[in-house]
């Protein structure tokens, strides 16, 4: 079946514009999430979906980013205003419940450069 | 809050010999999971192995085996009869058992040499 996928594969945008990243996860996966890859940072986990509520949103860098789910399946996660340091690989990833039990799948990430 | 170290920025190994990386990991809890994830230059994160840390027995998936030692907080991942497909980044990674957030080290990079 089909894997987790995100779009677009590459973004580049303007210092001060806004981005949206698409995540589609697996077909049936309830639990949907979306992590950081930096090279300072490496990677870092931003928010987590089970079902269309995020109960956890810790790890959203600042009041800039915000995410949603909408019926149970697609996300977006917006960063408005981008900054150079917003510049990383945004991955998404998917699992069948939001536990240990459950493998988490991950899609092939957007690279997002900000100039 | 959950740690995880790998001391190992780099490492490579010949085509069909073995190779170790290490993990260790910072945690106050009884019950959690561990991961590797193998991340090649298509960028996809990939599954290797997993390992419950109420089982005492260590993890293996074909040519992939983990040793597991709980008190010392270790987690190294033992690849064997490395192919050339096995050229990626390795993430060792922490669950808490309650949890649904994965903690990441920072990665090792290998290459496998023909």
């Amino acid at each position: 079946g089909a894997g987790v996928s995100q779009s677009p594969s590459n973004k580049v945008t303007e210092k001060g514009k806004d981005v949206e990243l698409r995540c589609d996860p697996i077909s049936g996966h309830t639990a949907l999430y979306w992590y950081r890859q930096s090279l300072g940072q490496g990677l870092e986990f931003l928010i987590y979906f089970q079902g269309n509520s995020a109960p956890d949103k810790s790890g959203l860098p600042s009041d800039r980013f915000s995410a949603e789910r909408t019926g149970g399946s697609v996300s977006t996660l917006t960063i408005q205003r981008t900054q150079q340091e917003d510049s990383a690989v945004y991955l998404c990833a998917s699992s069948l419940s939001g536990s240990g039990t459950y493998e988490q799948y991950f899609g092939p990430g957007t690279r997002l450069t900000v100039t | 809050a959950q740690t995880v170290t790998q001391s190992q920025p780099e490492m490579s190994v010949q085509e069909a010999e073995t190779v170790t990386l290490s993990c260790t990991y910072d945690t106050s809890e009884n019950n959690y999971y561990l991961f590797w994830y193998k991340q090649p230059p298509s960028r996809q994160m990939i599954l290797v192995i997993r390992q419950e840390a109420y089982k005492q027995q260590n993890a293996t998936e074909n040519r992939f085996s983990v040793n597991f030692q709980k008190a010392a907080k270790s987690f190294s991942l033992k690849i064997s009869d490395s192919q050339l497909g096995d050229t990626a980044m390795y993430f060792c990674a922490f669950m808490g058992a309650g949890s649904y957030q994965l903690t990441f080290g920072k990665g090792t990079k290998l290459s496998v040499i023909p």
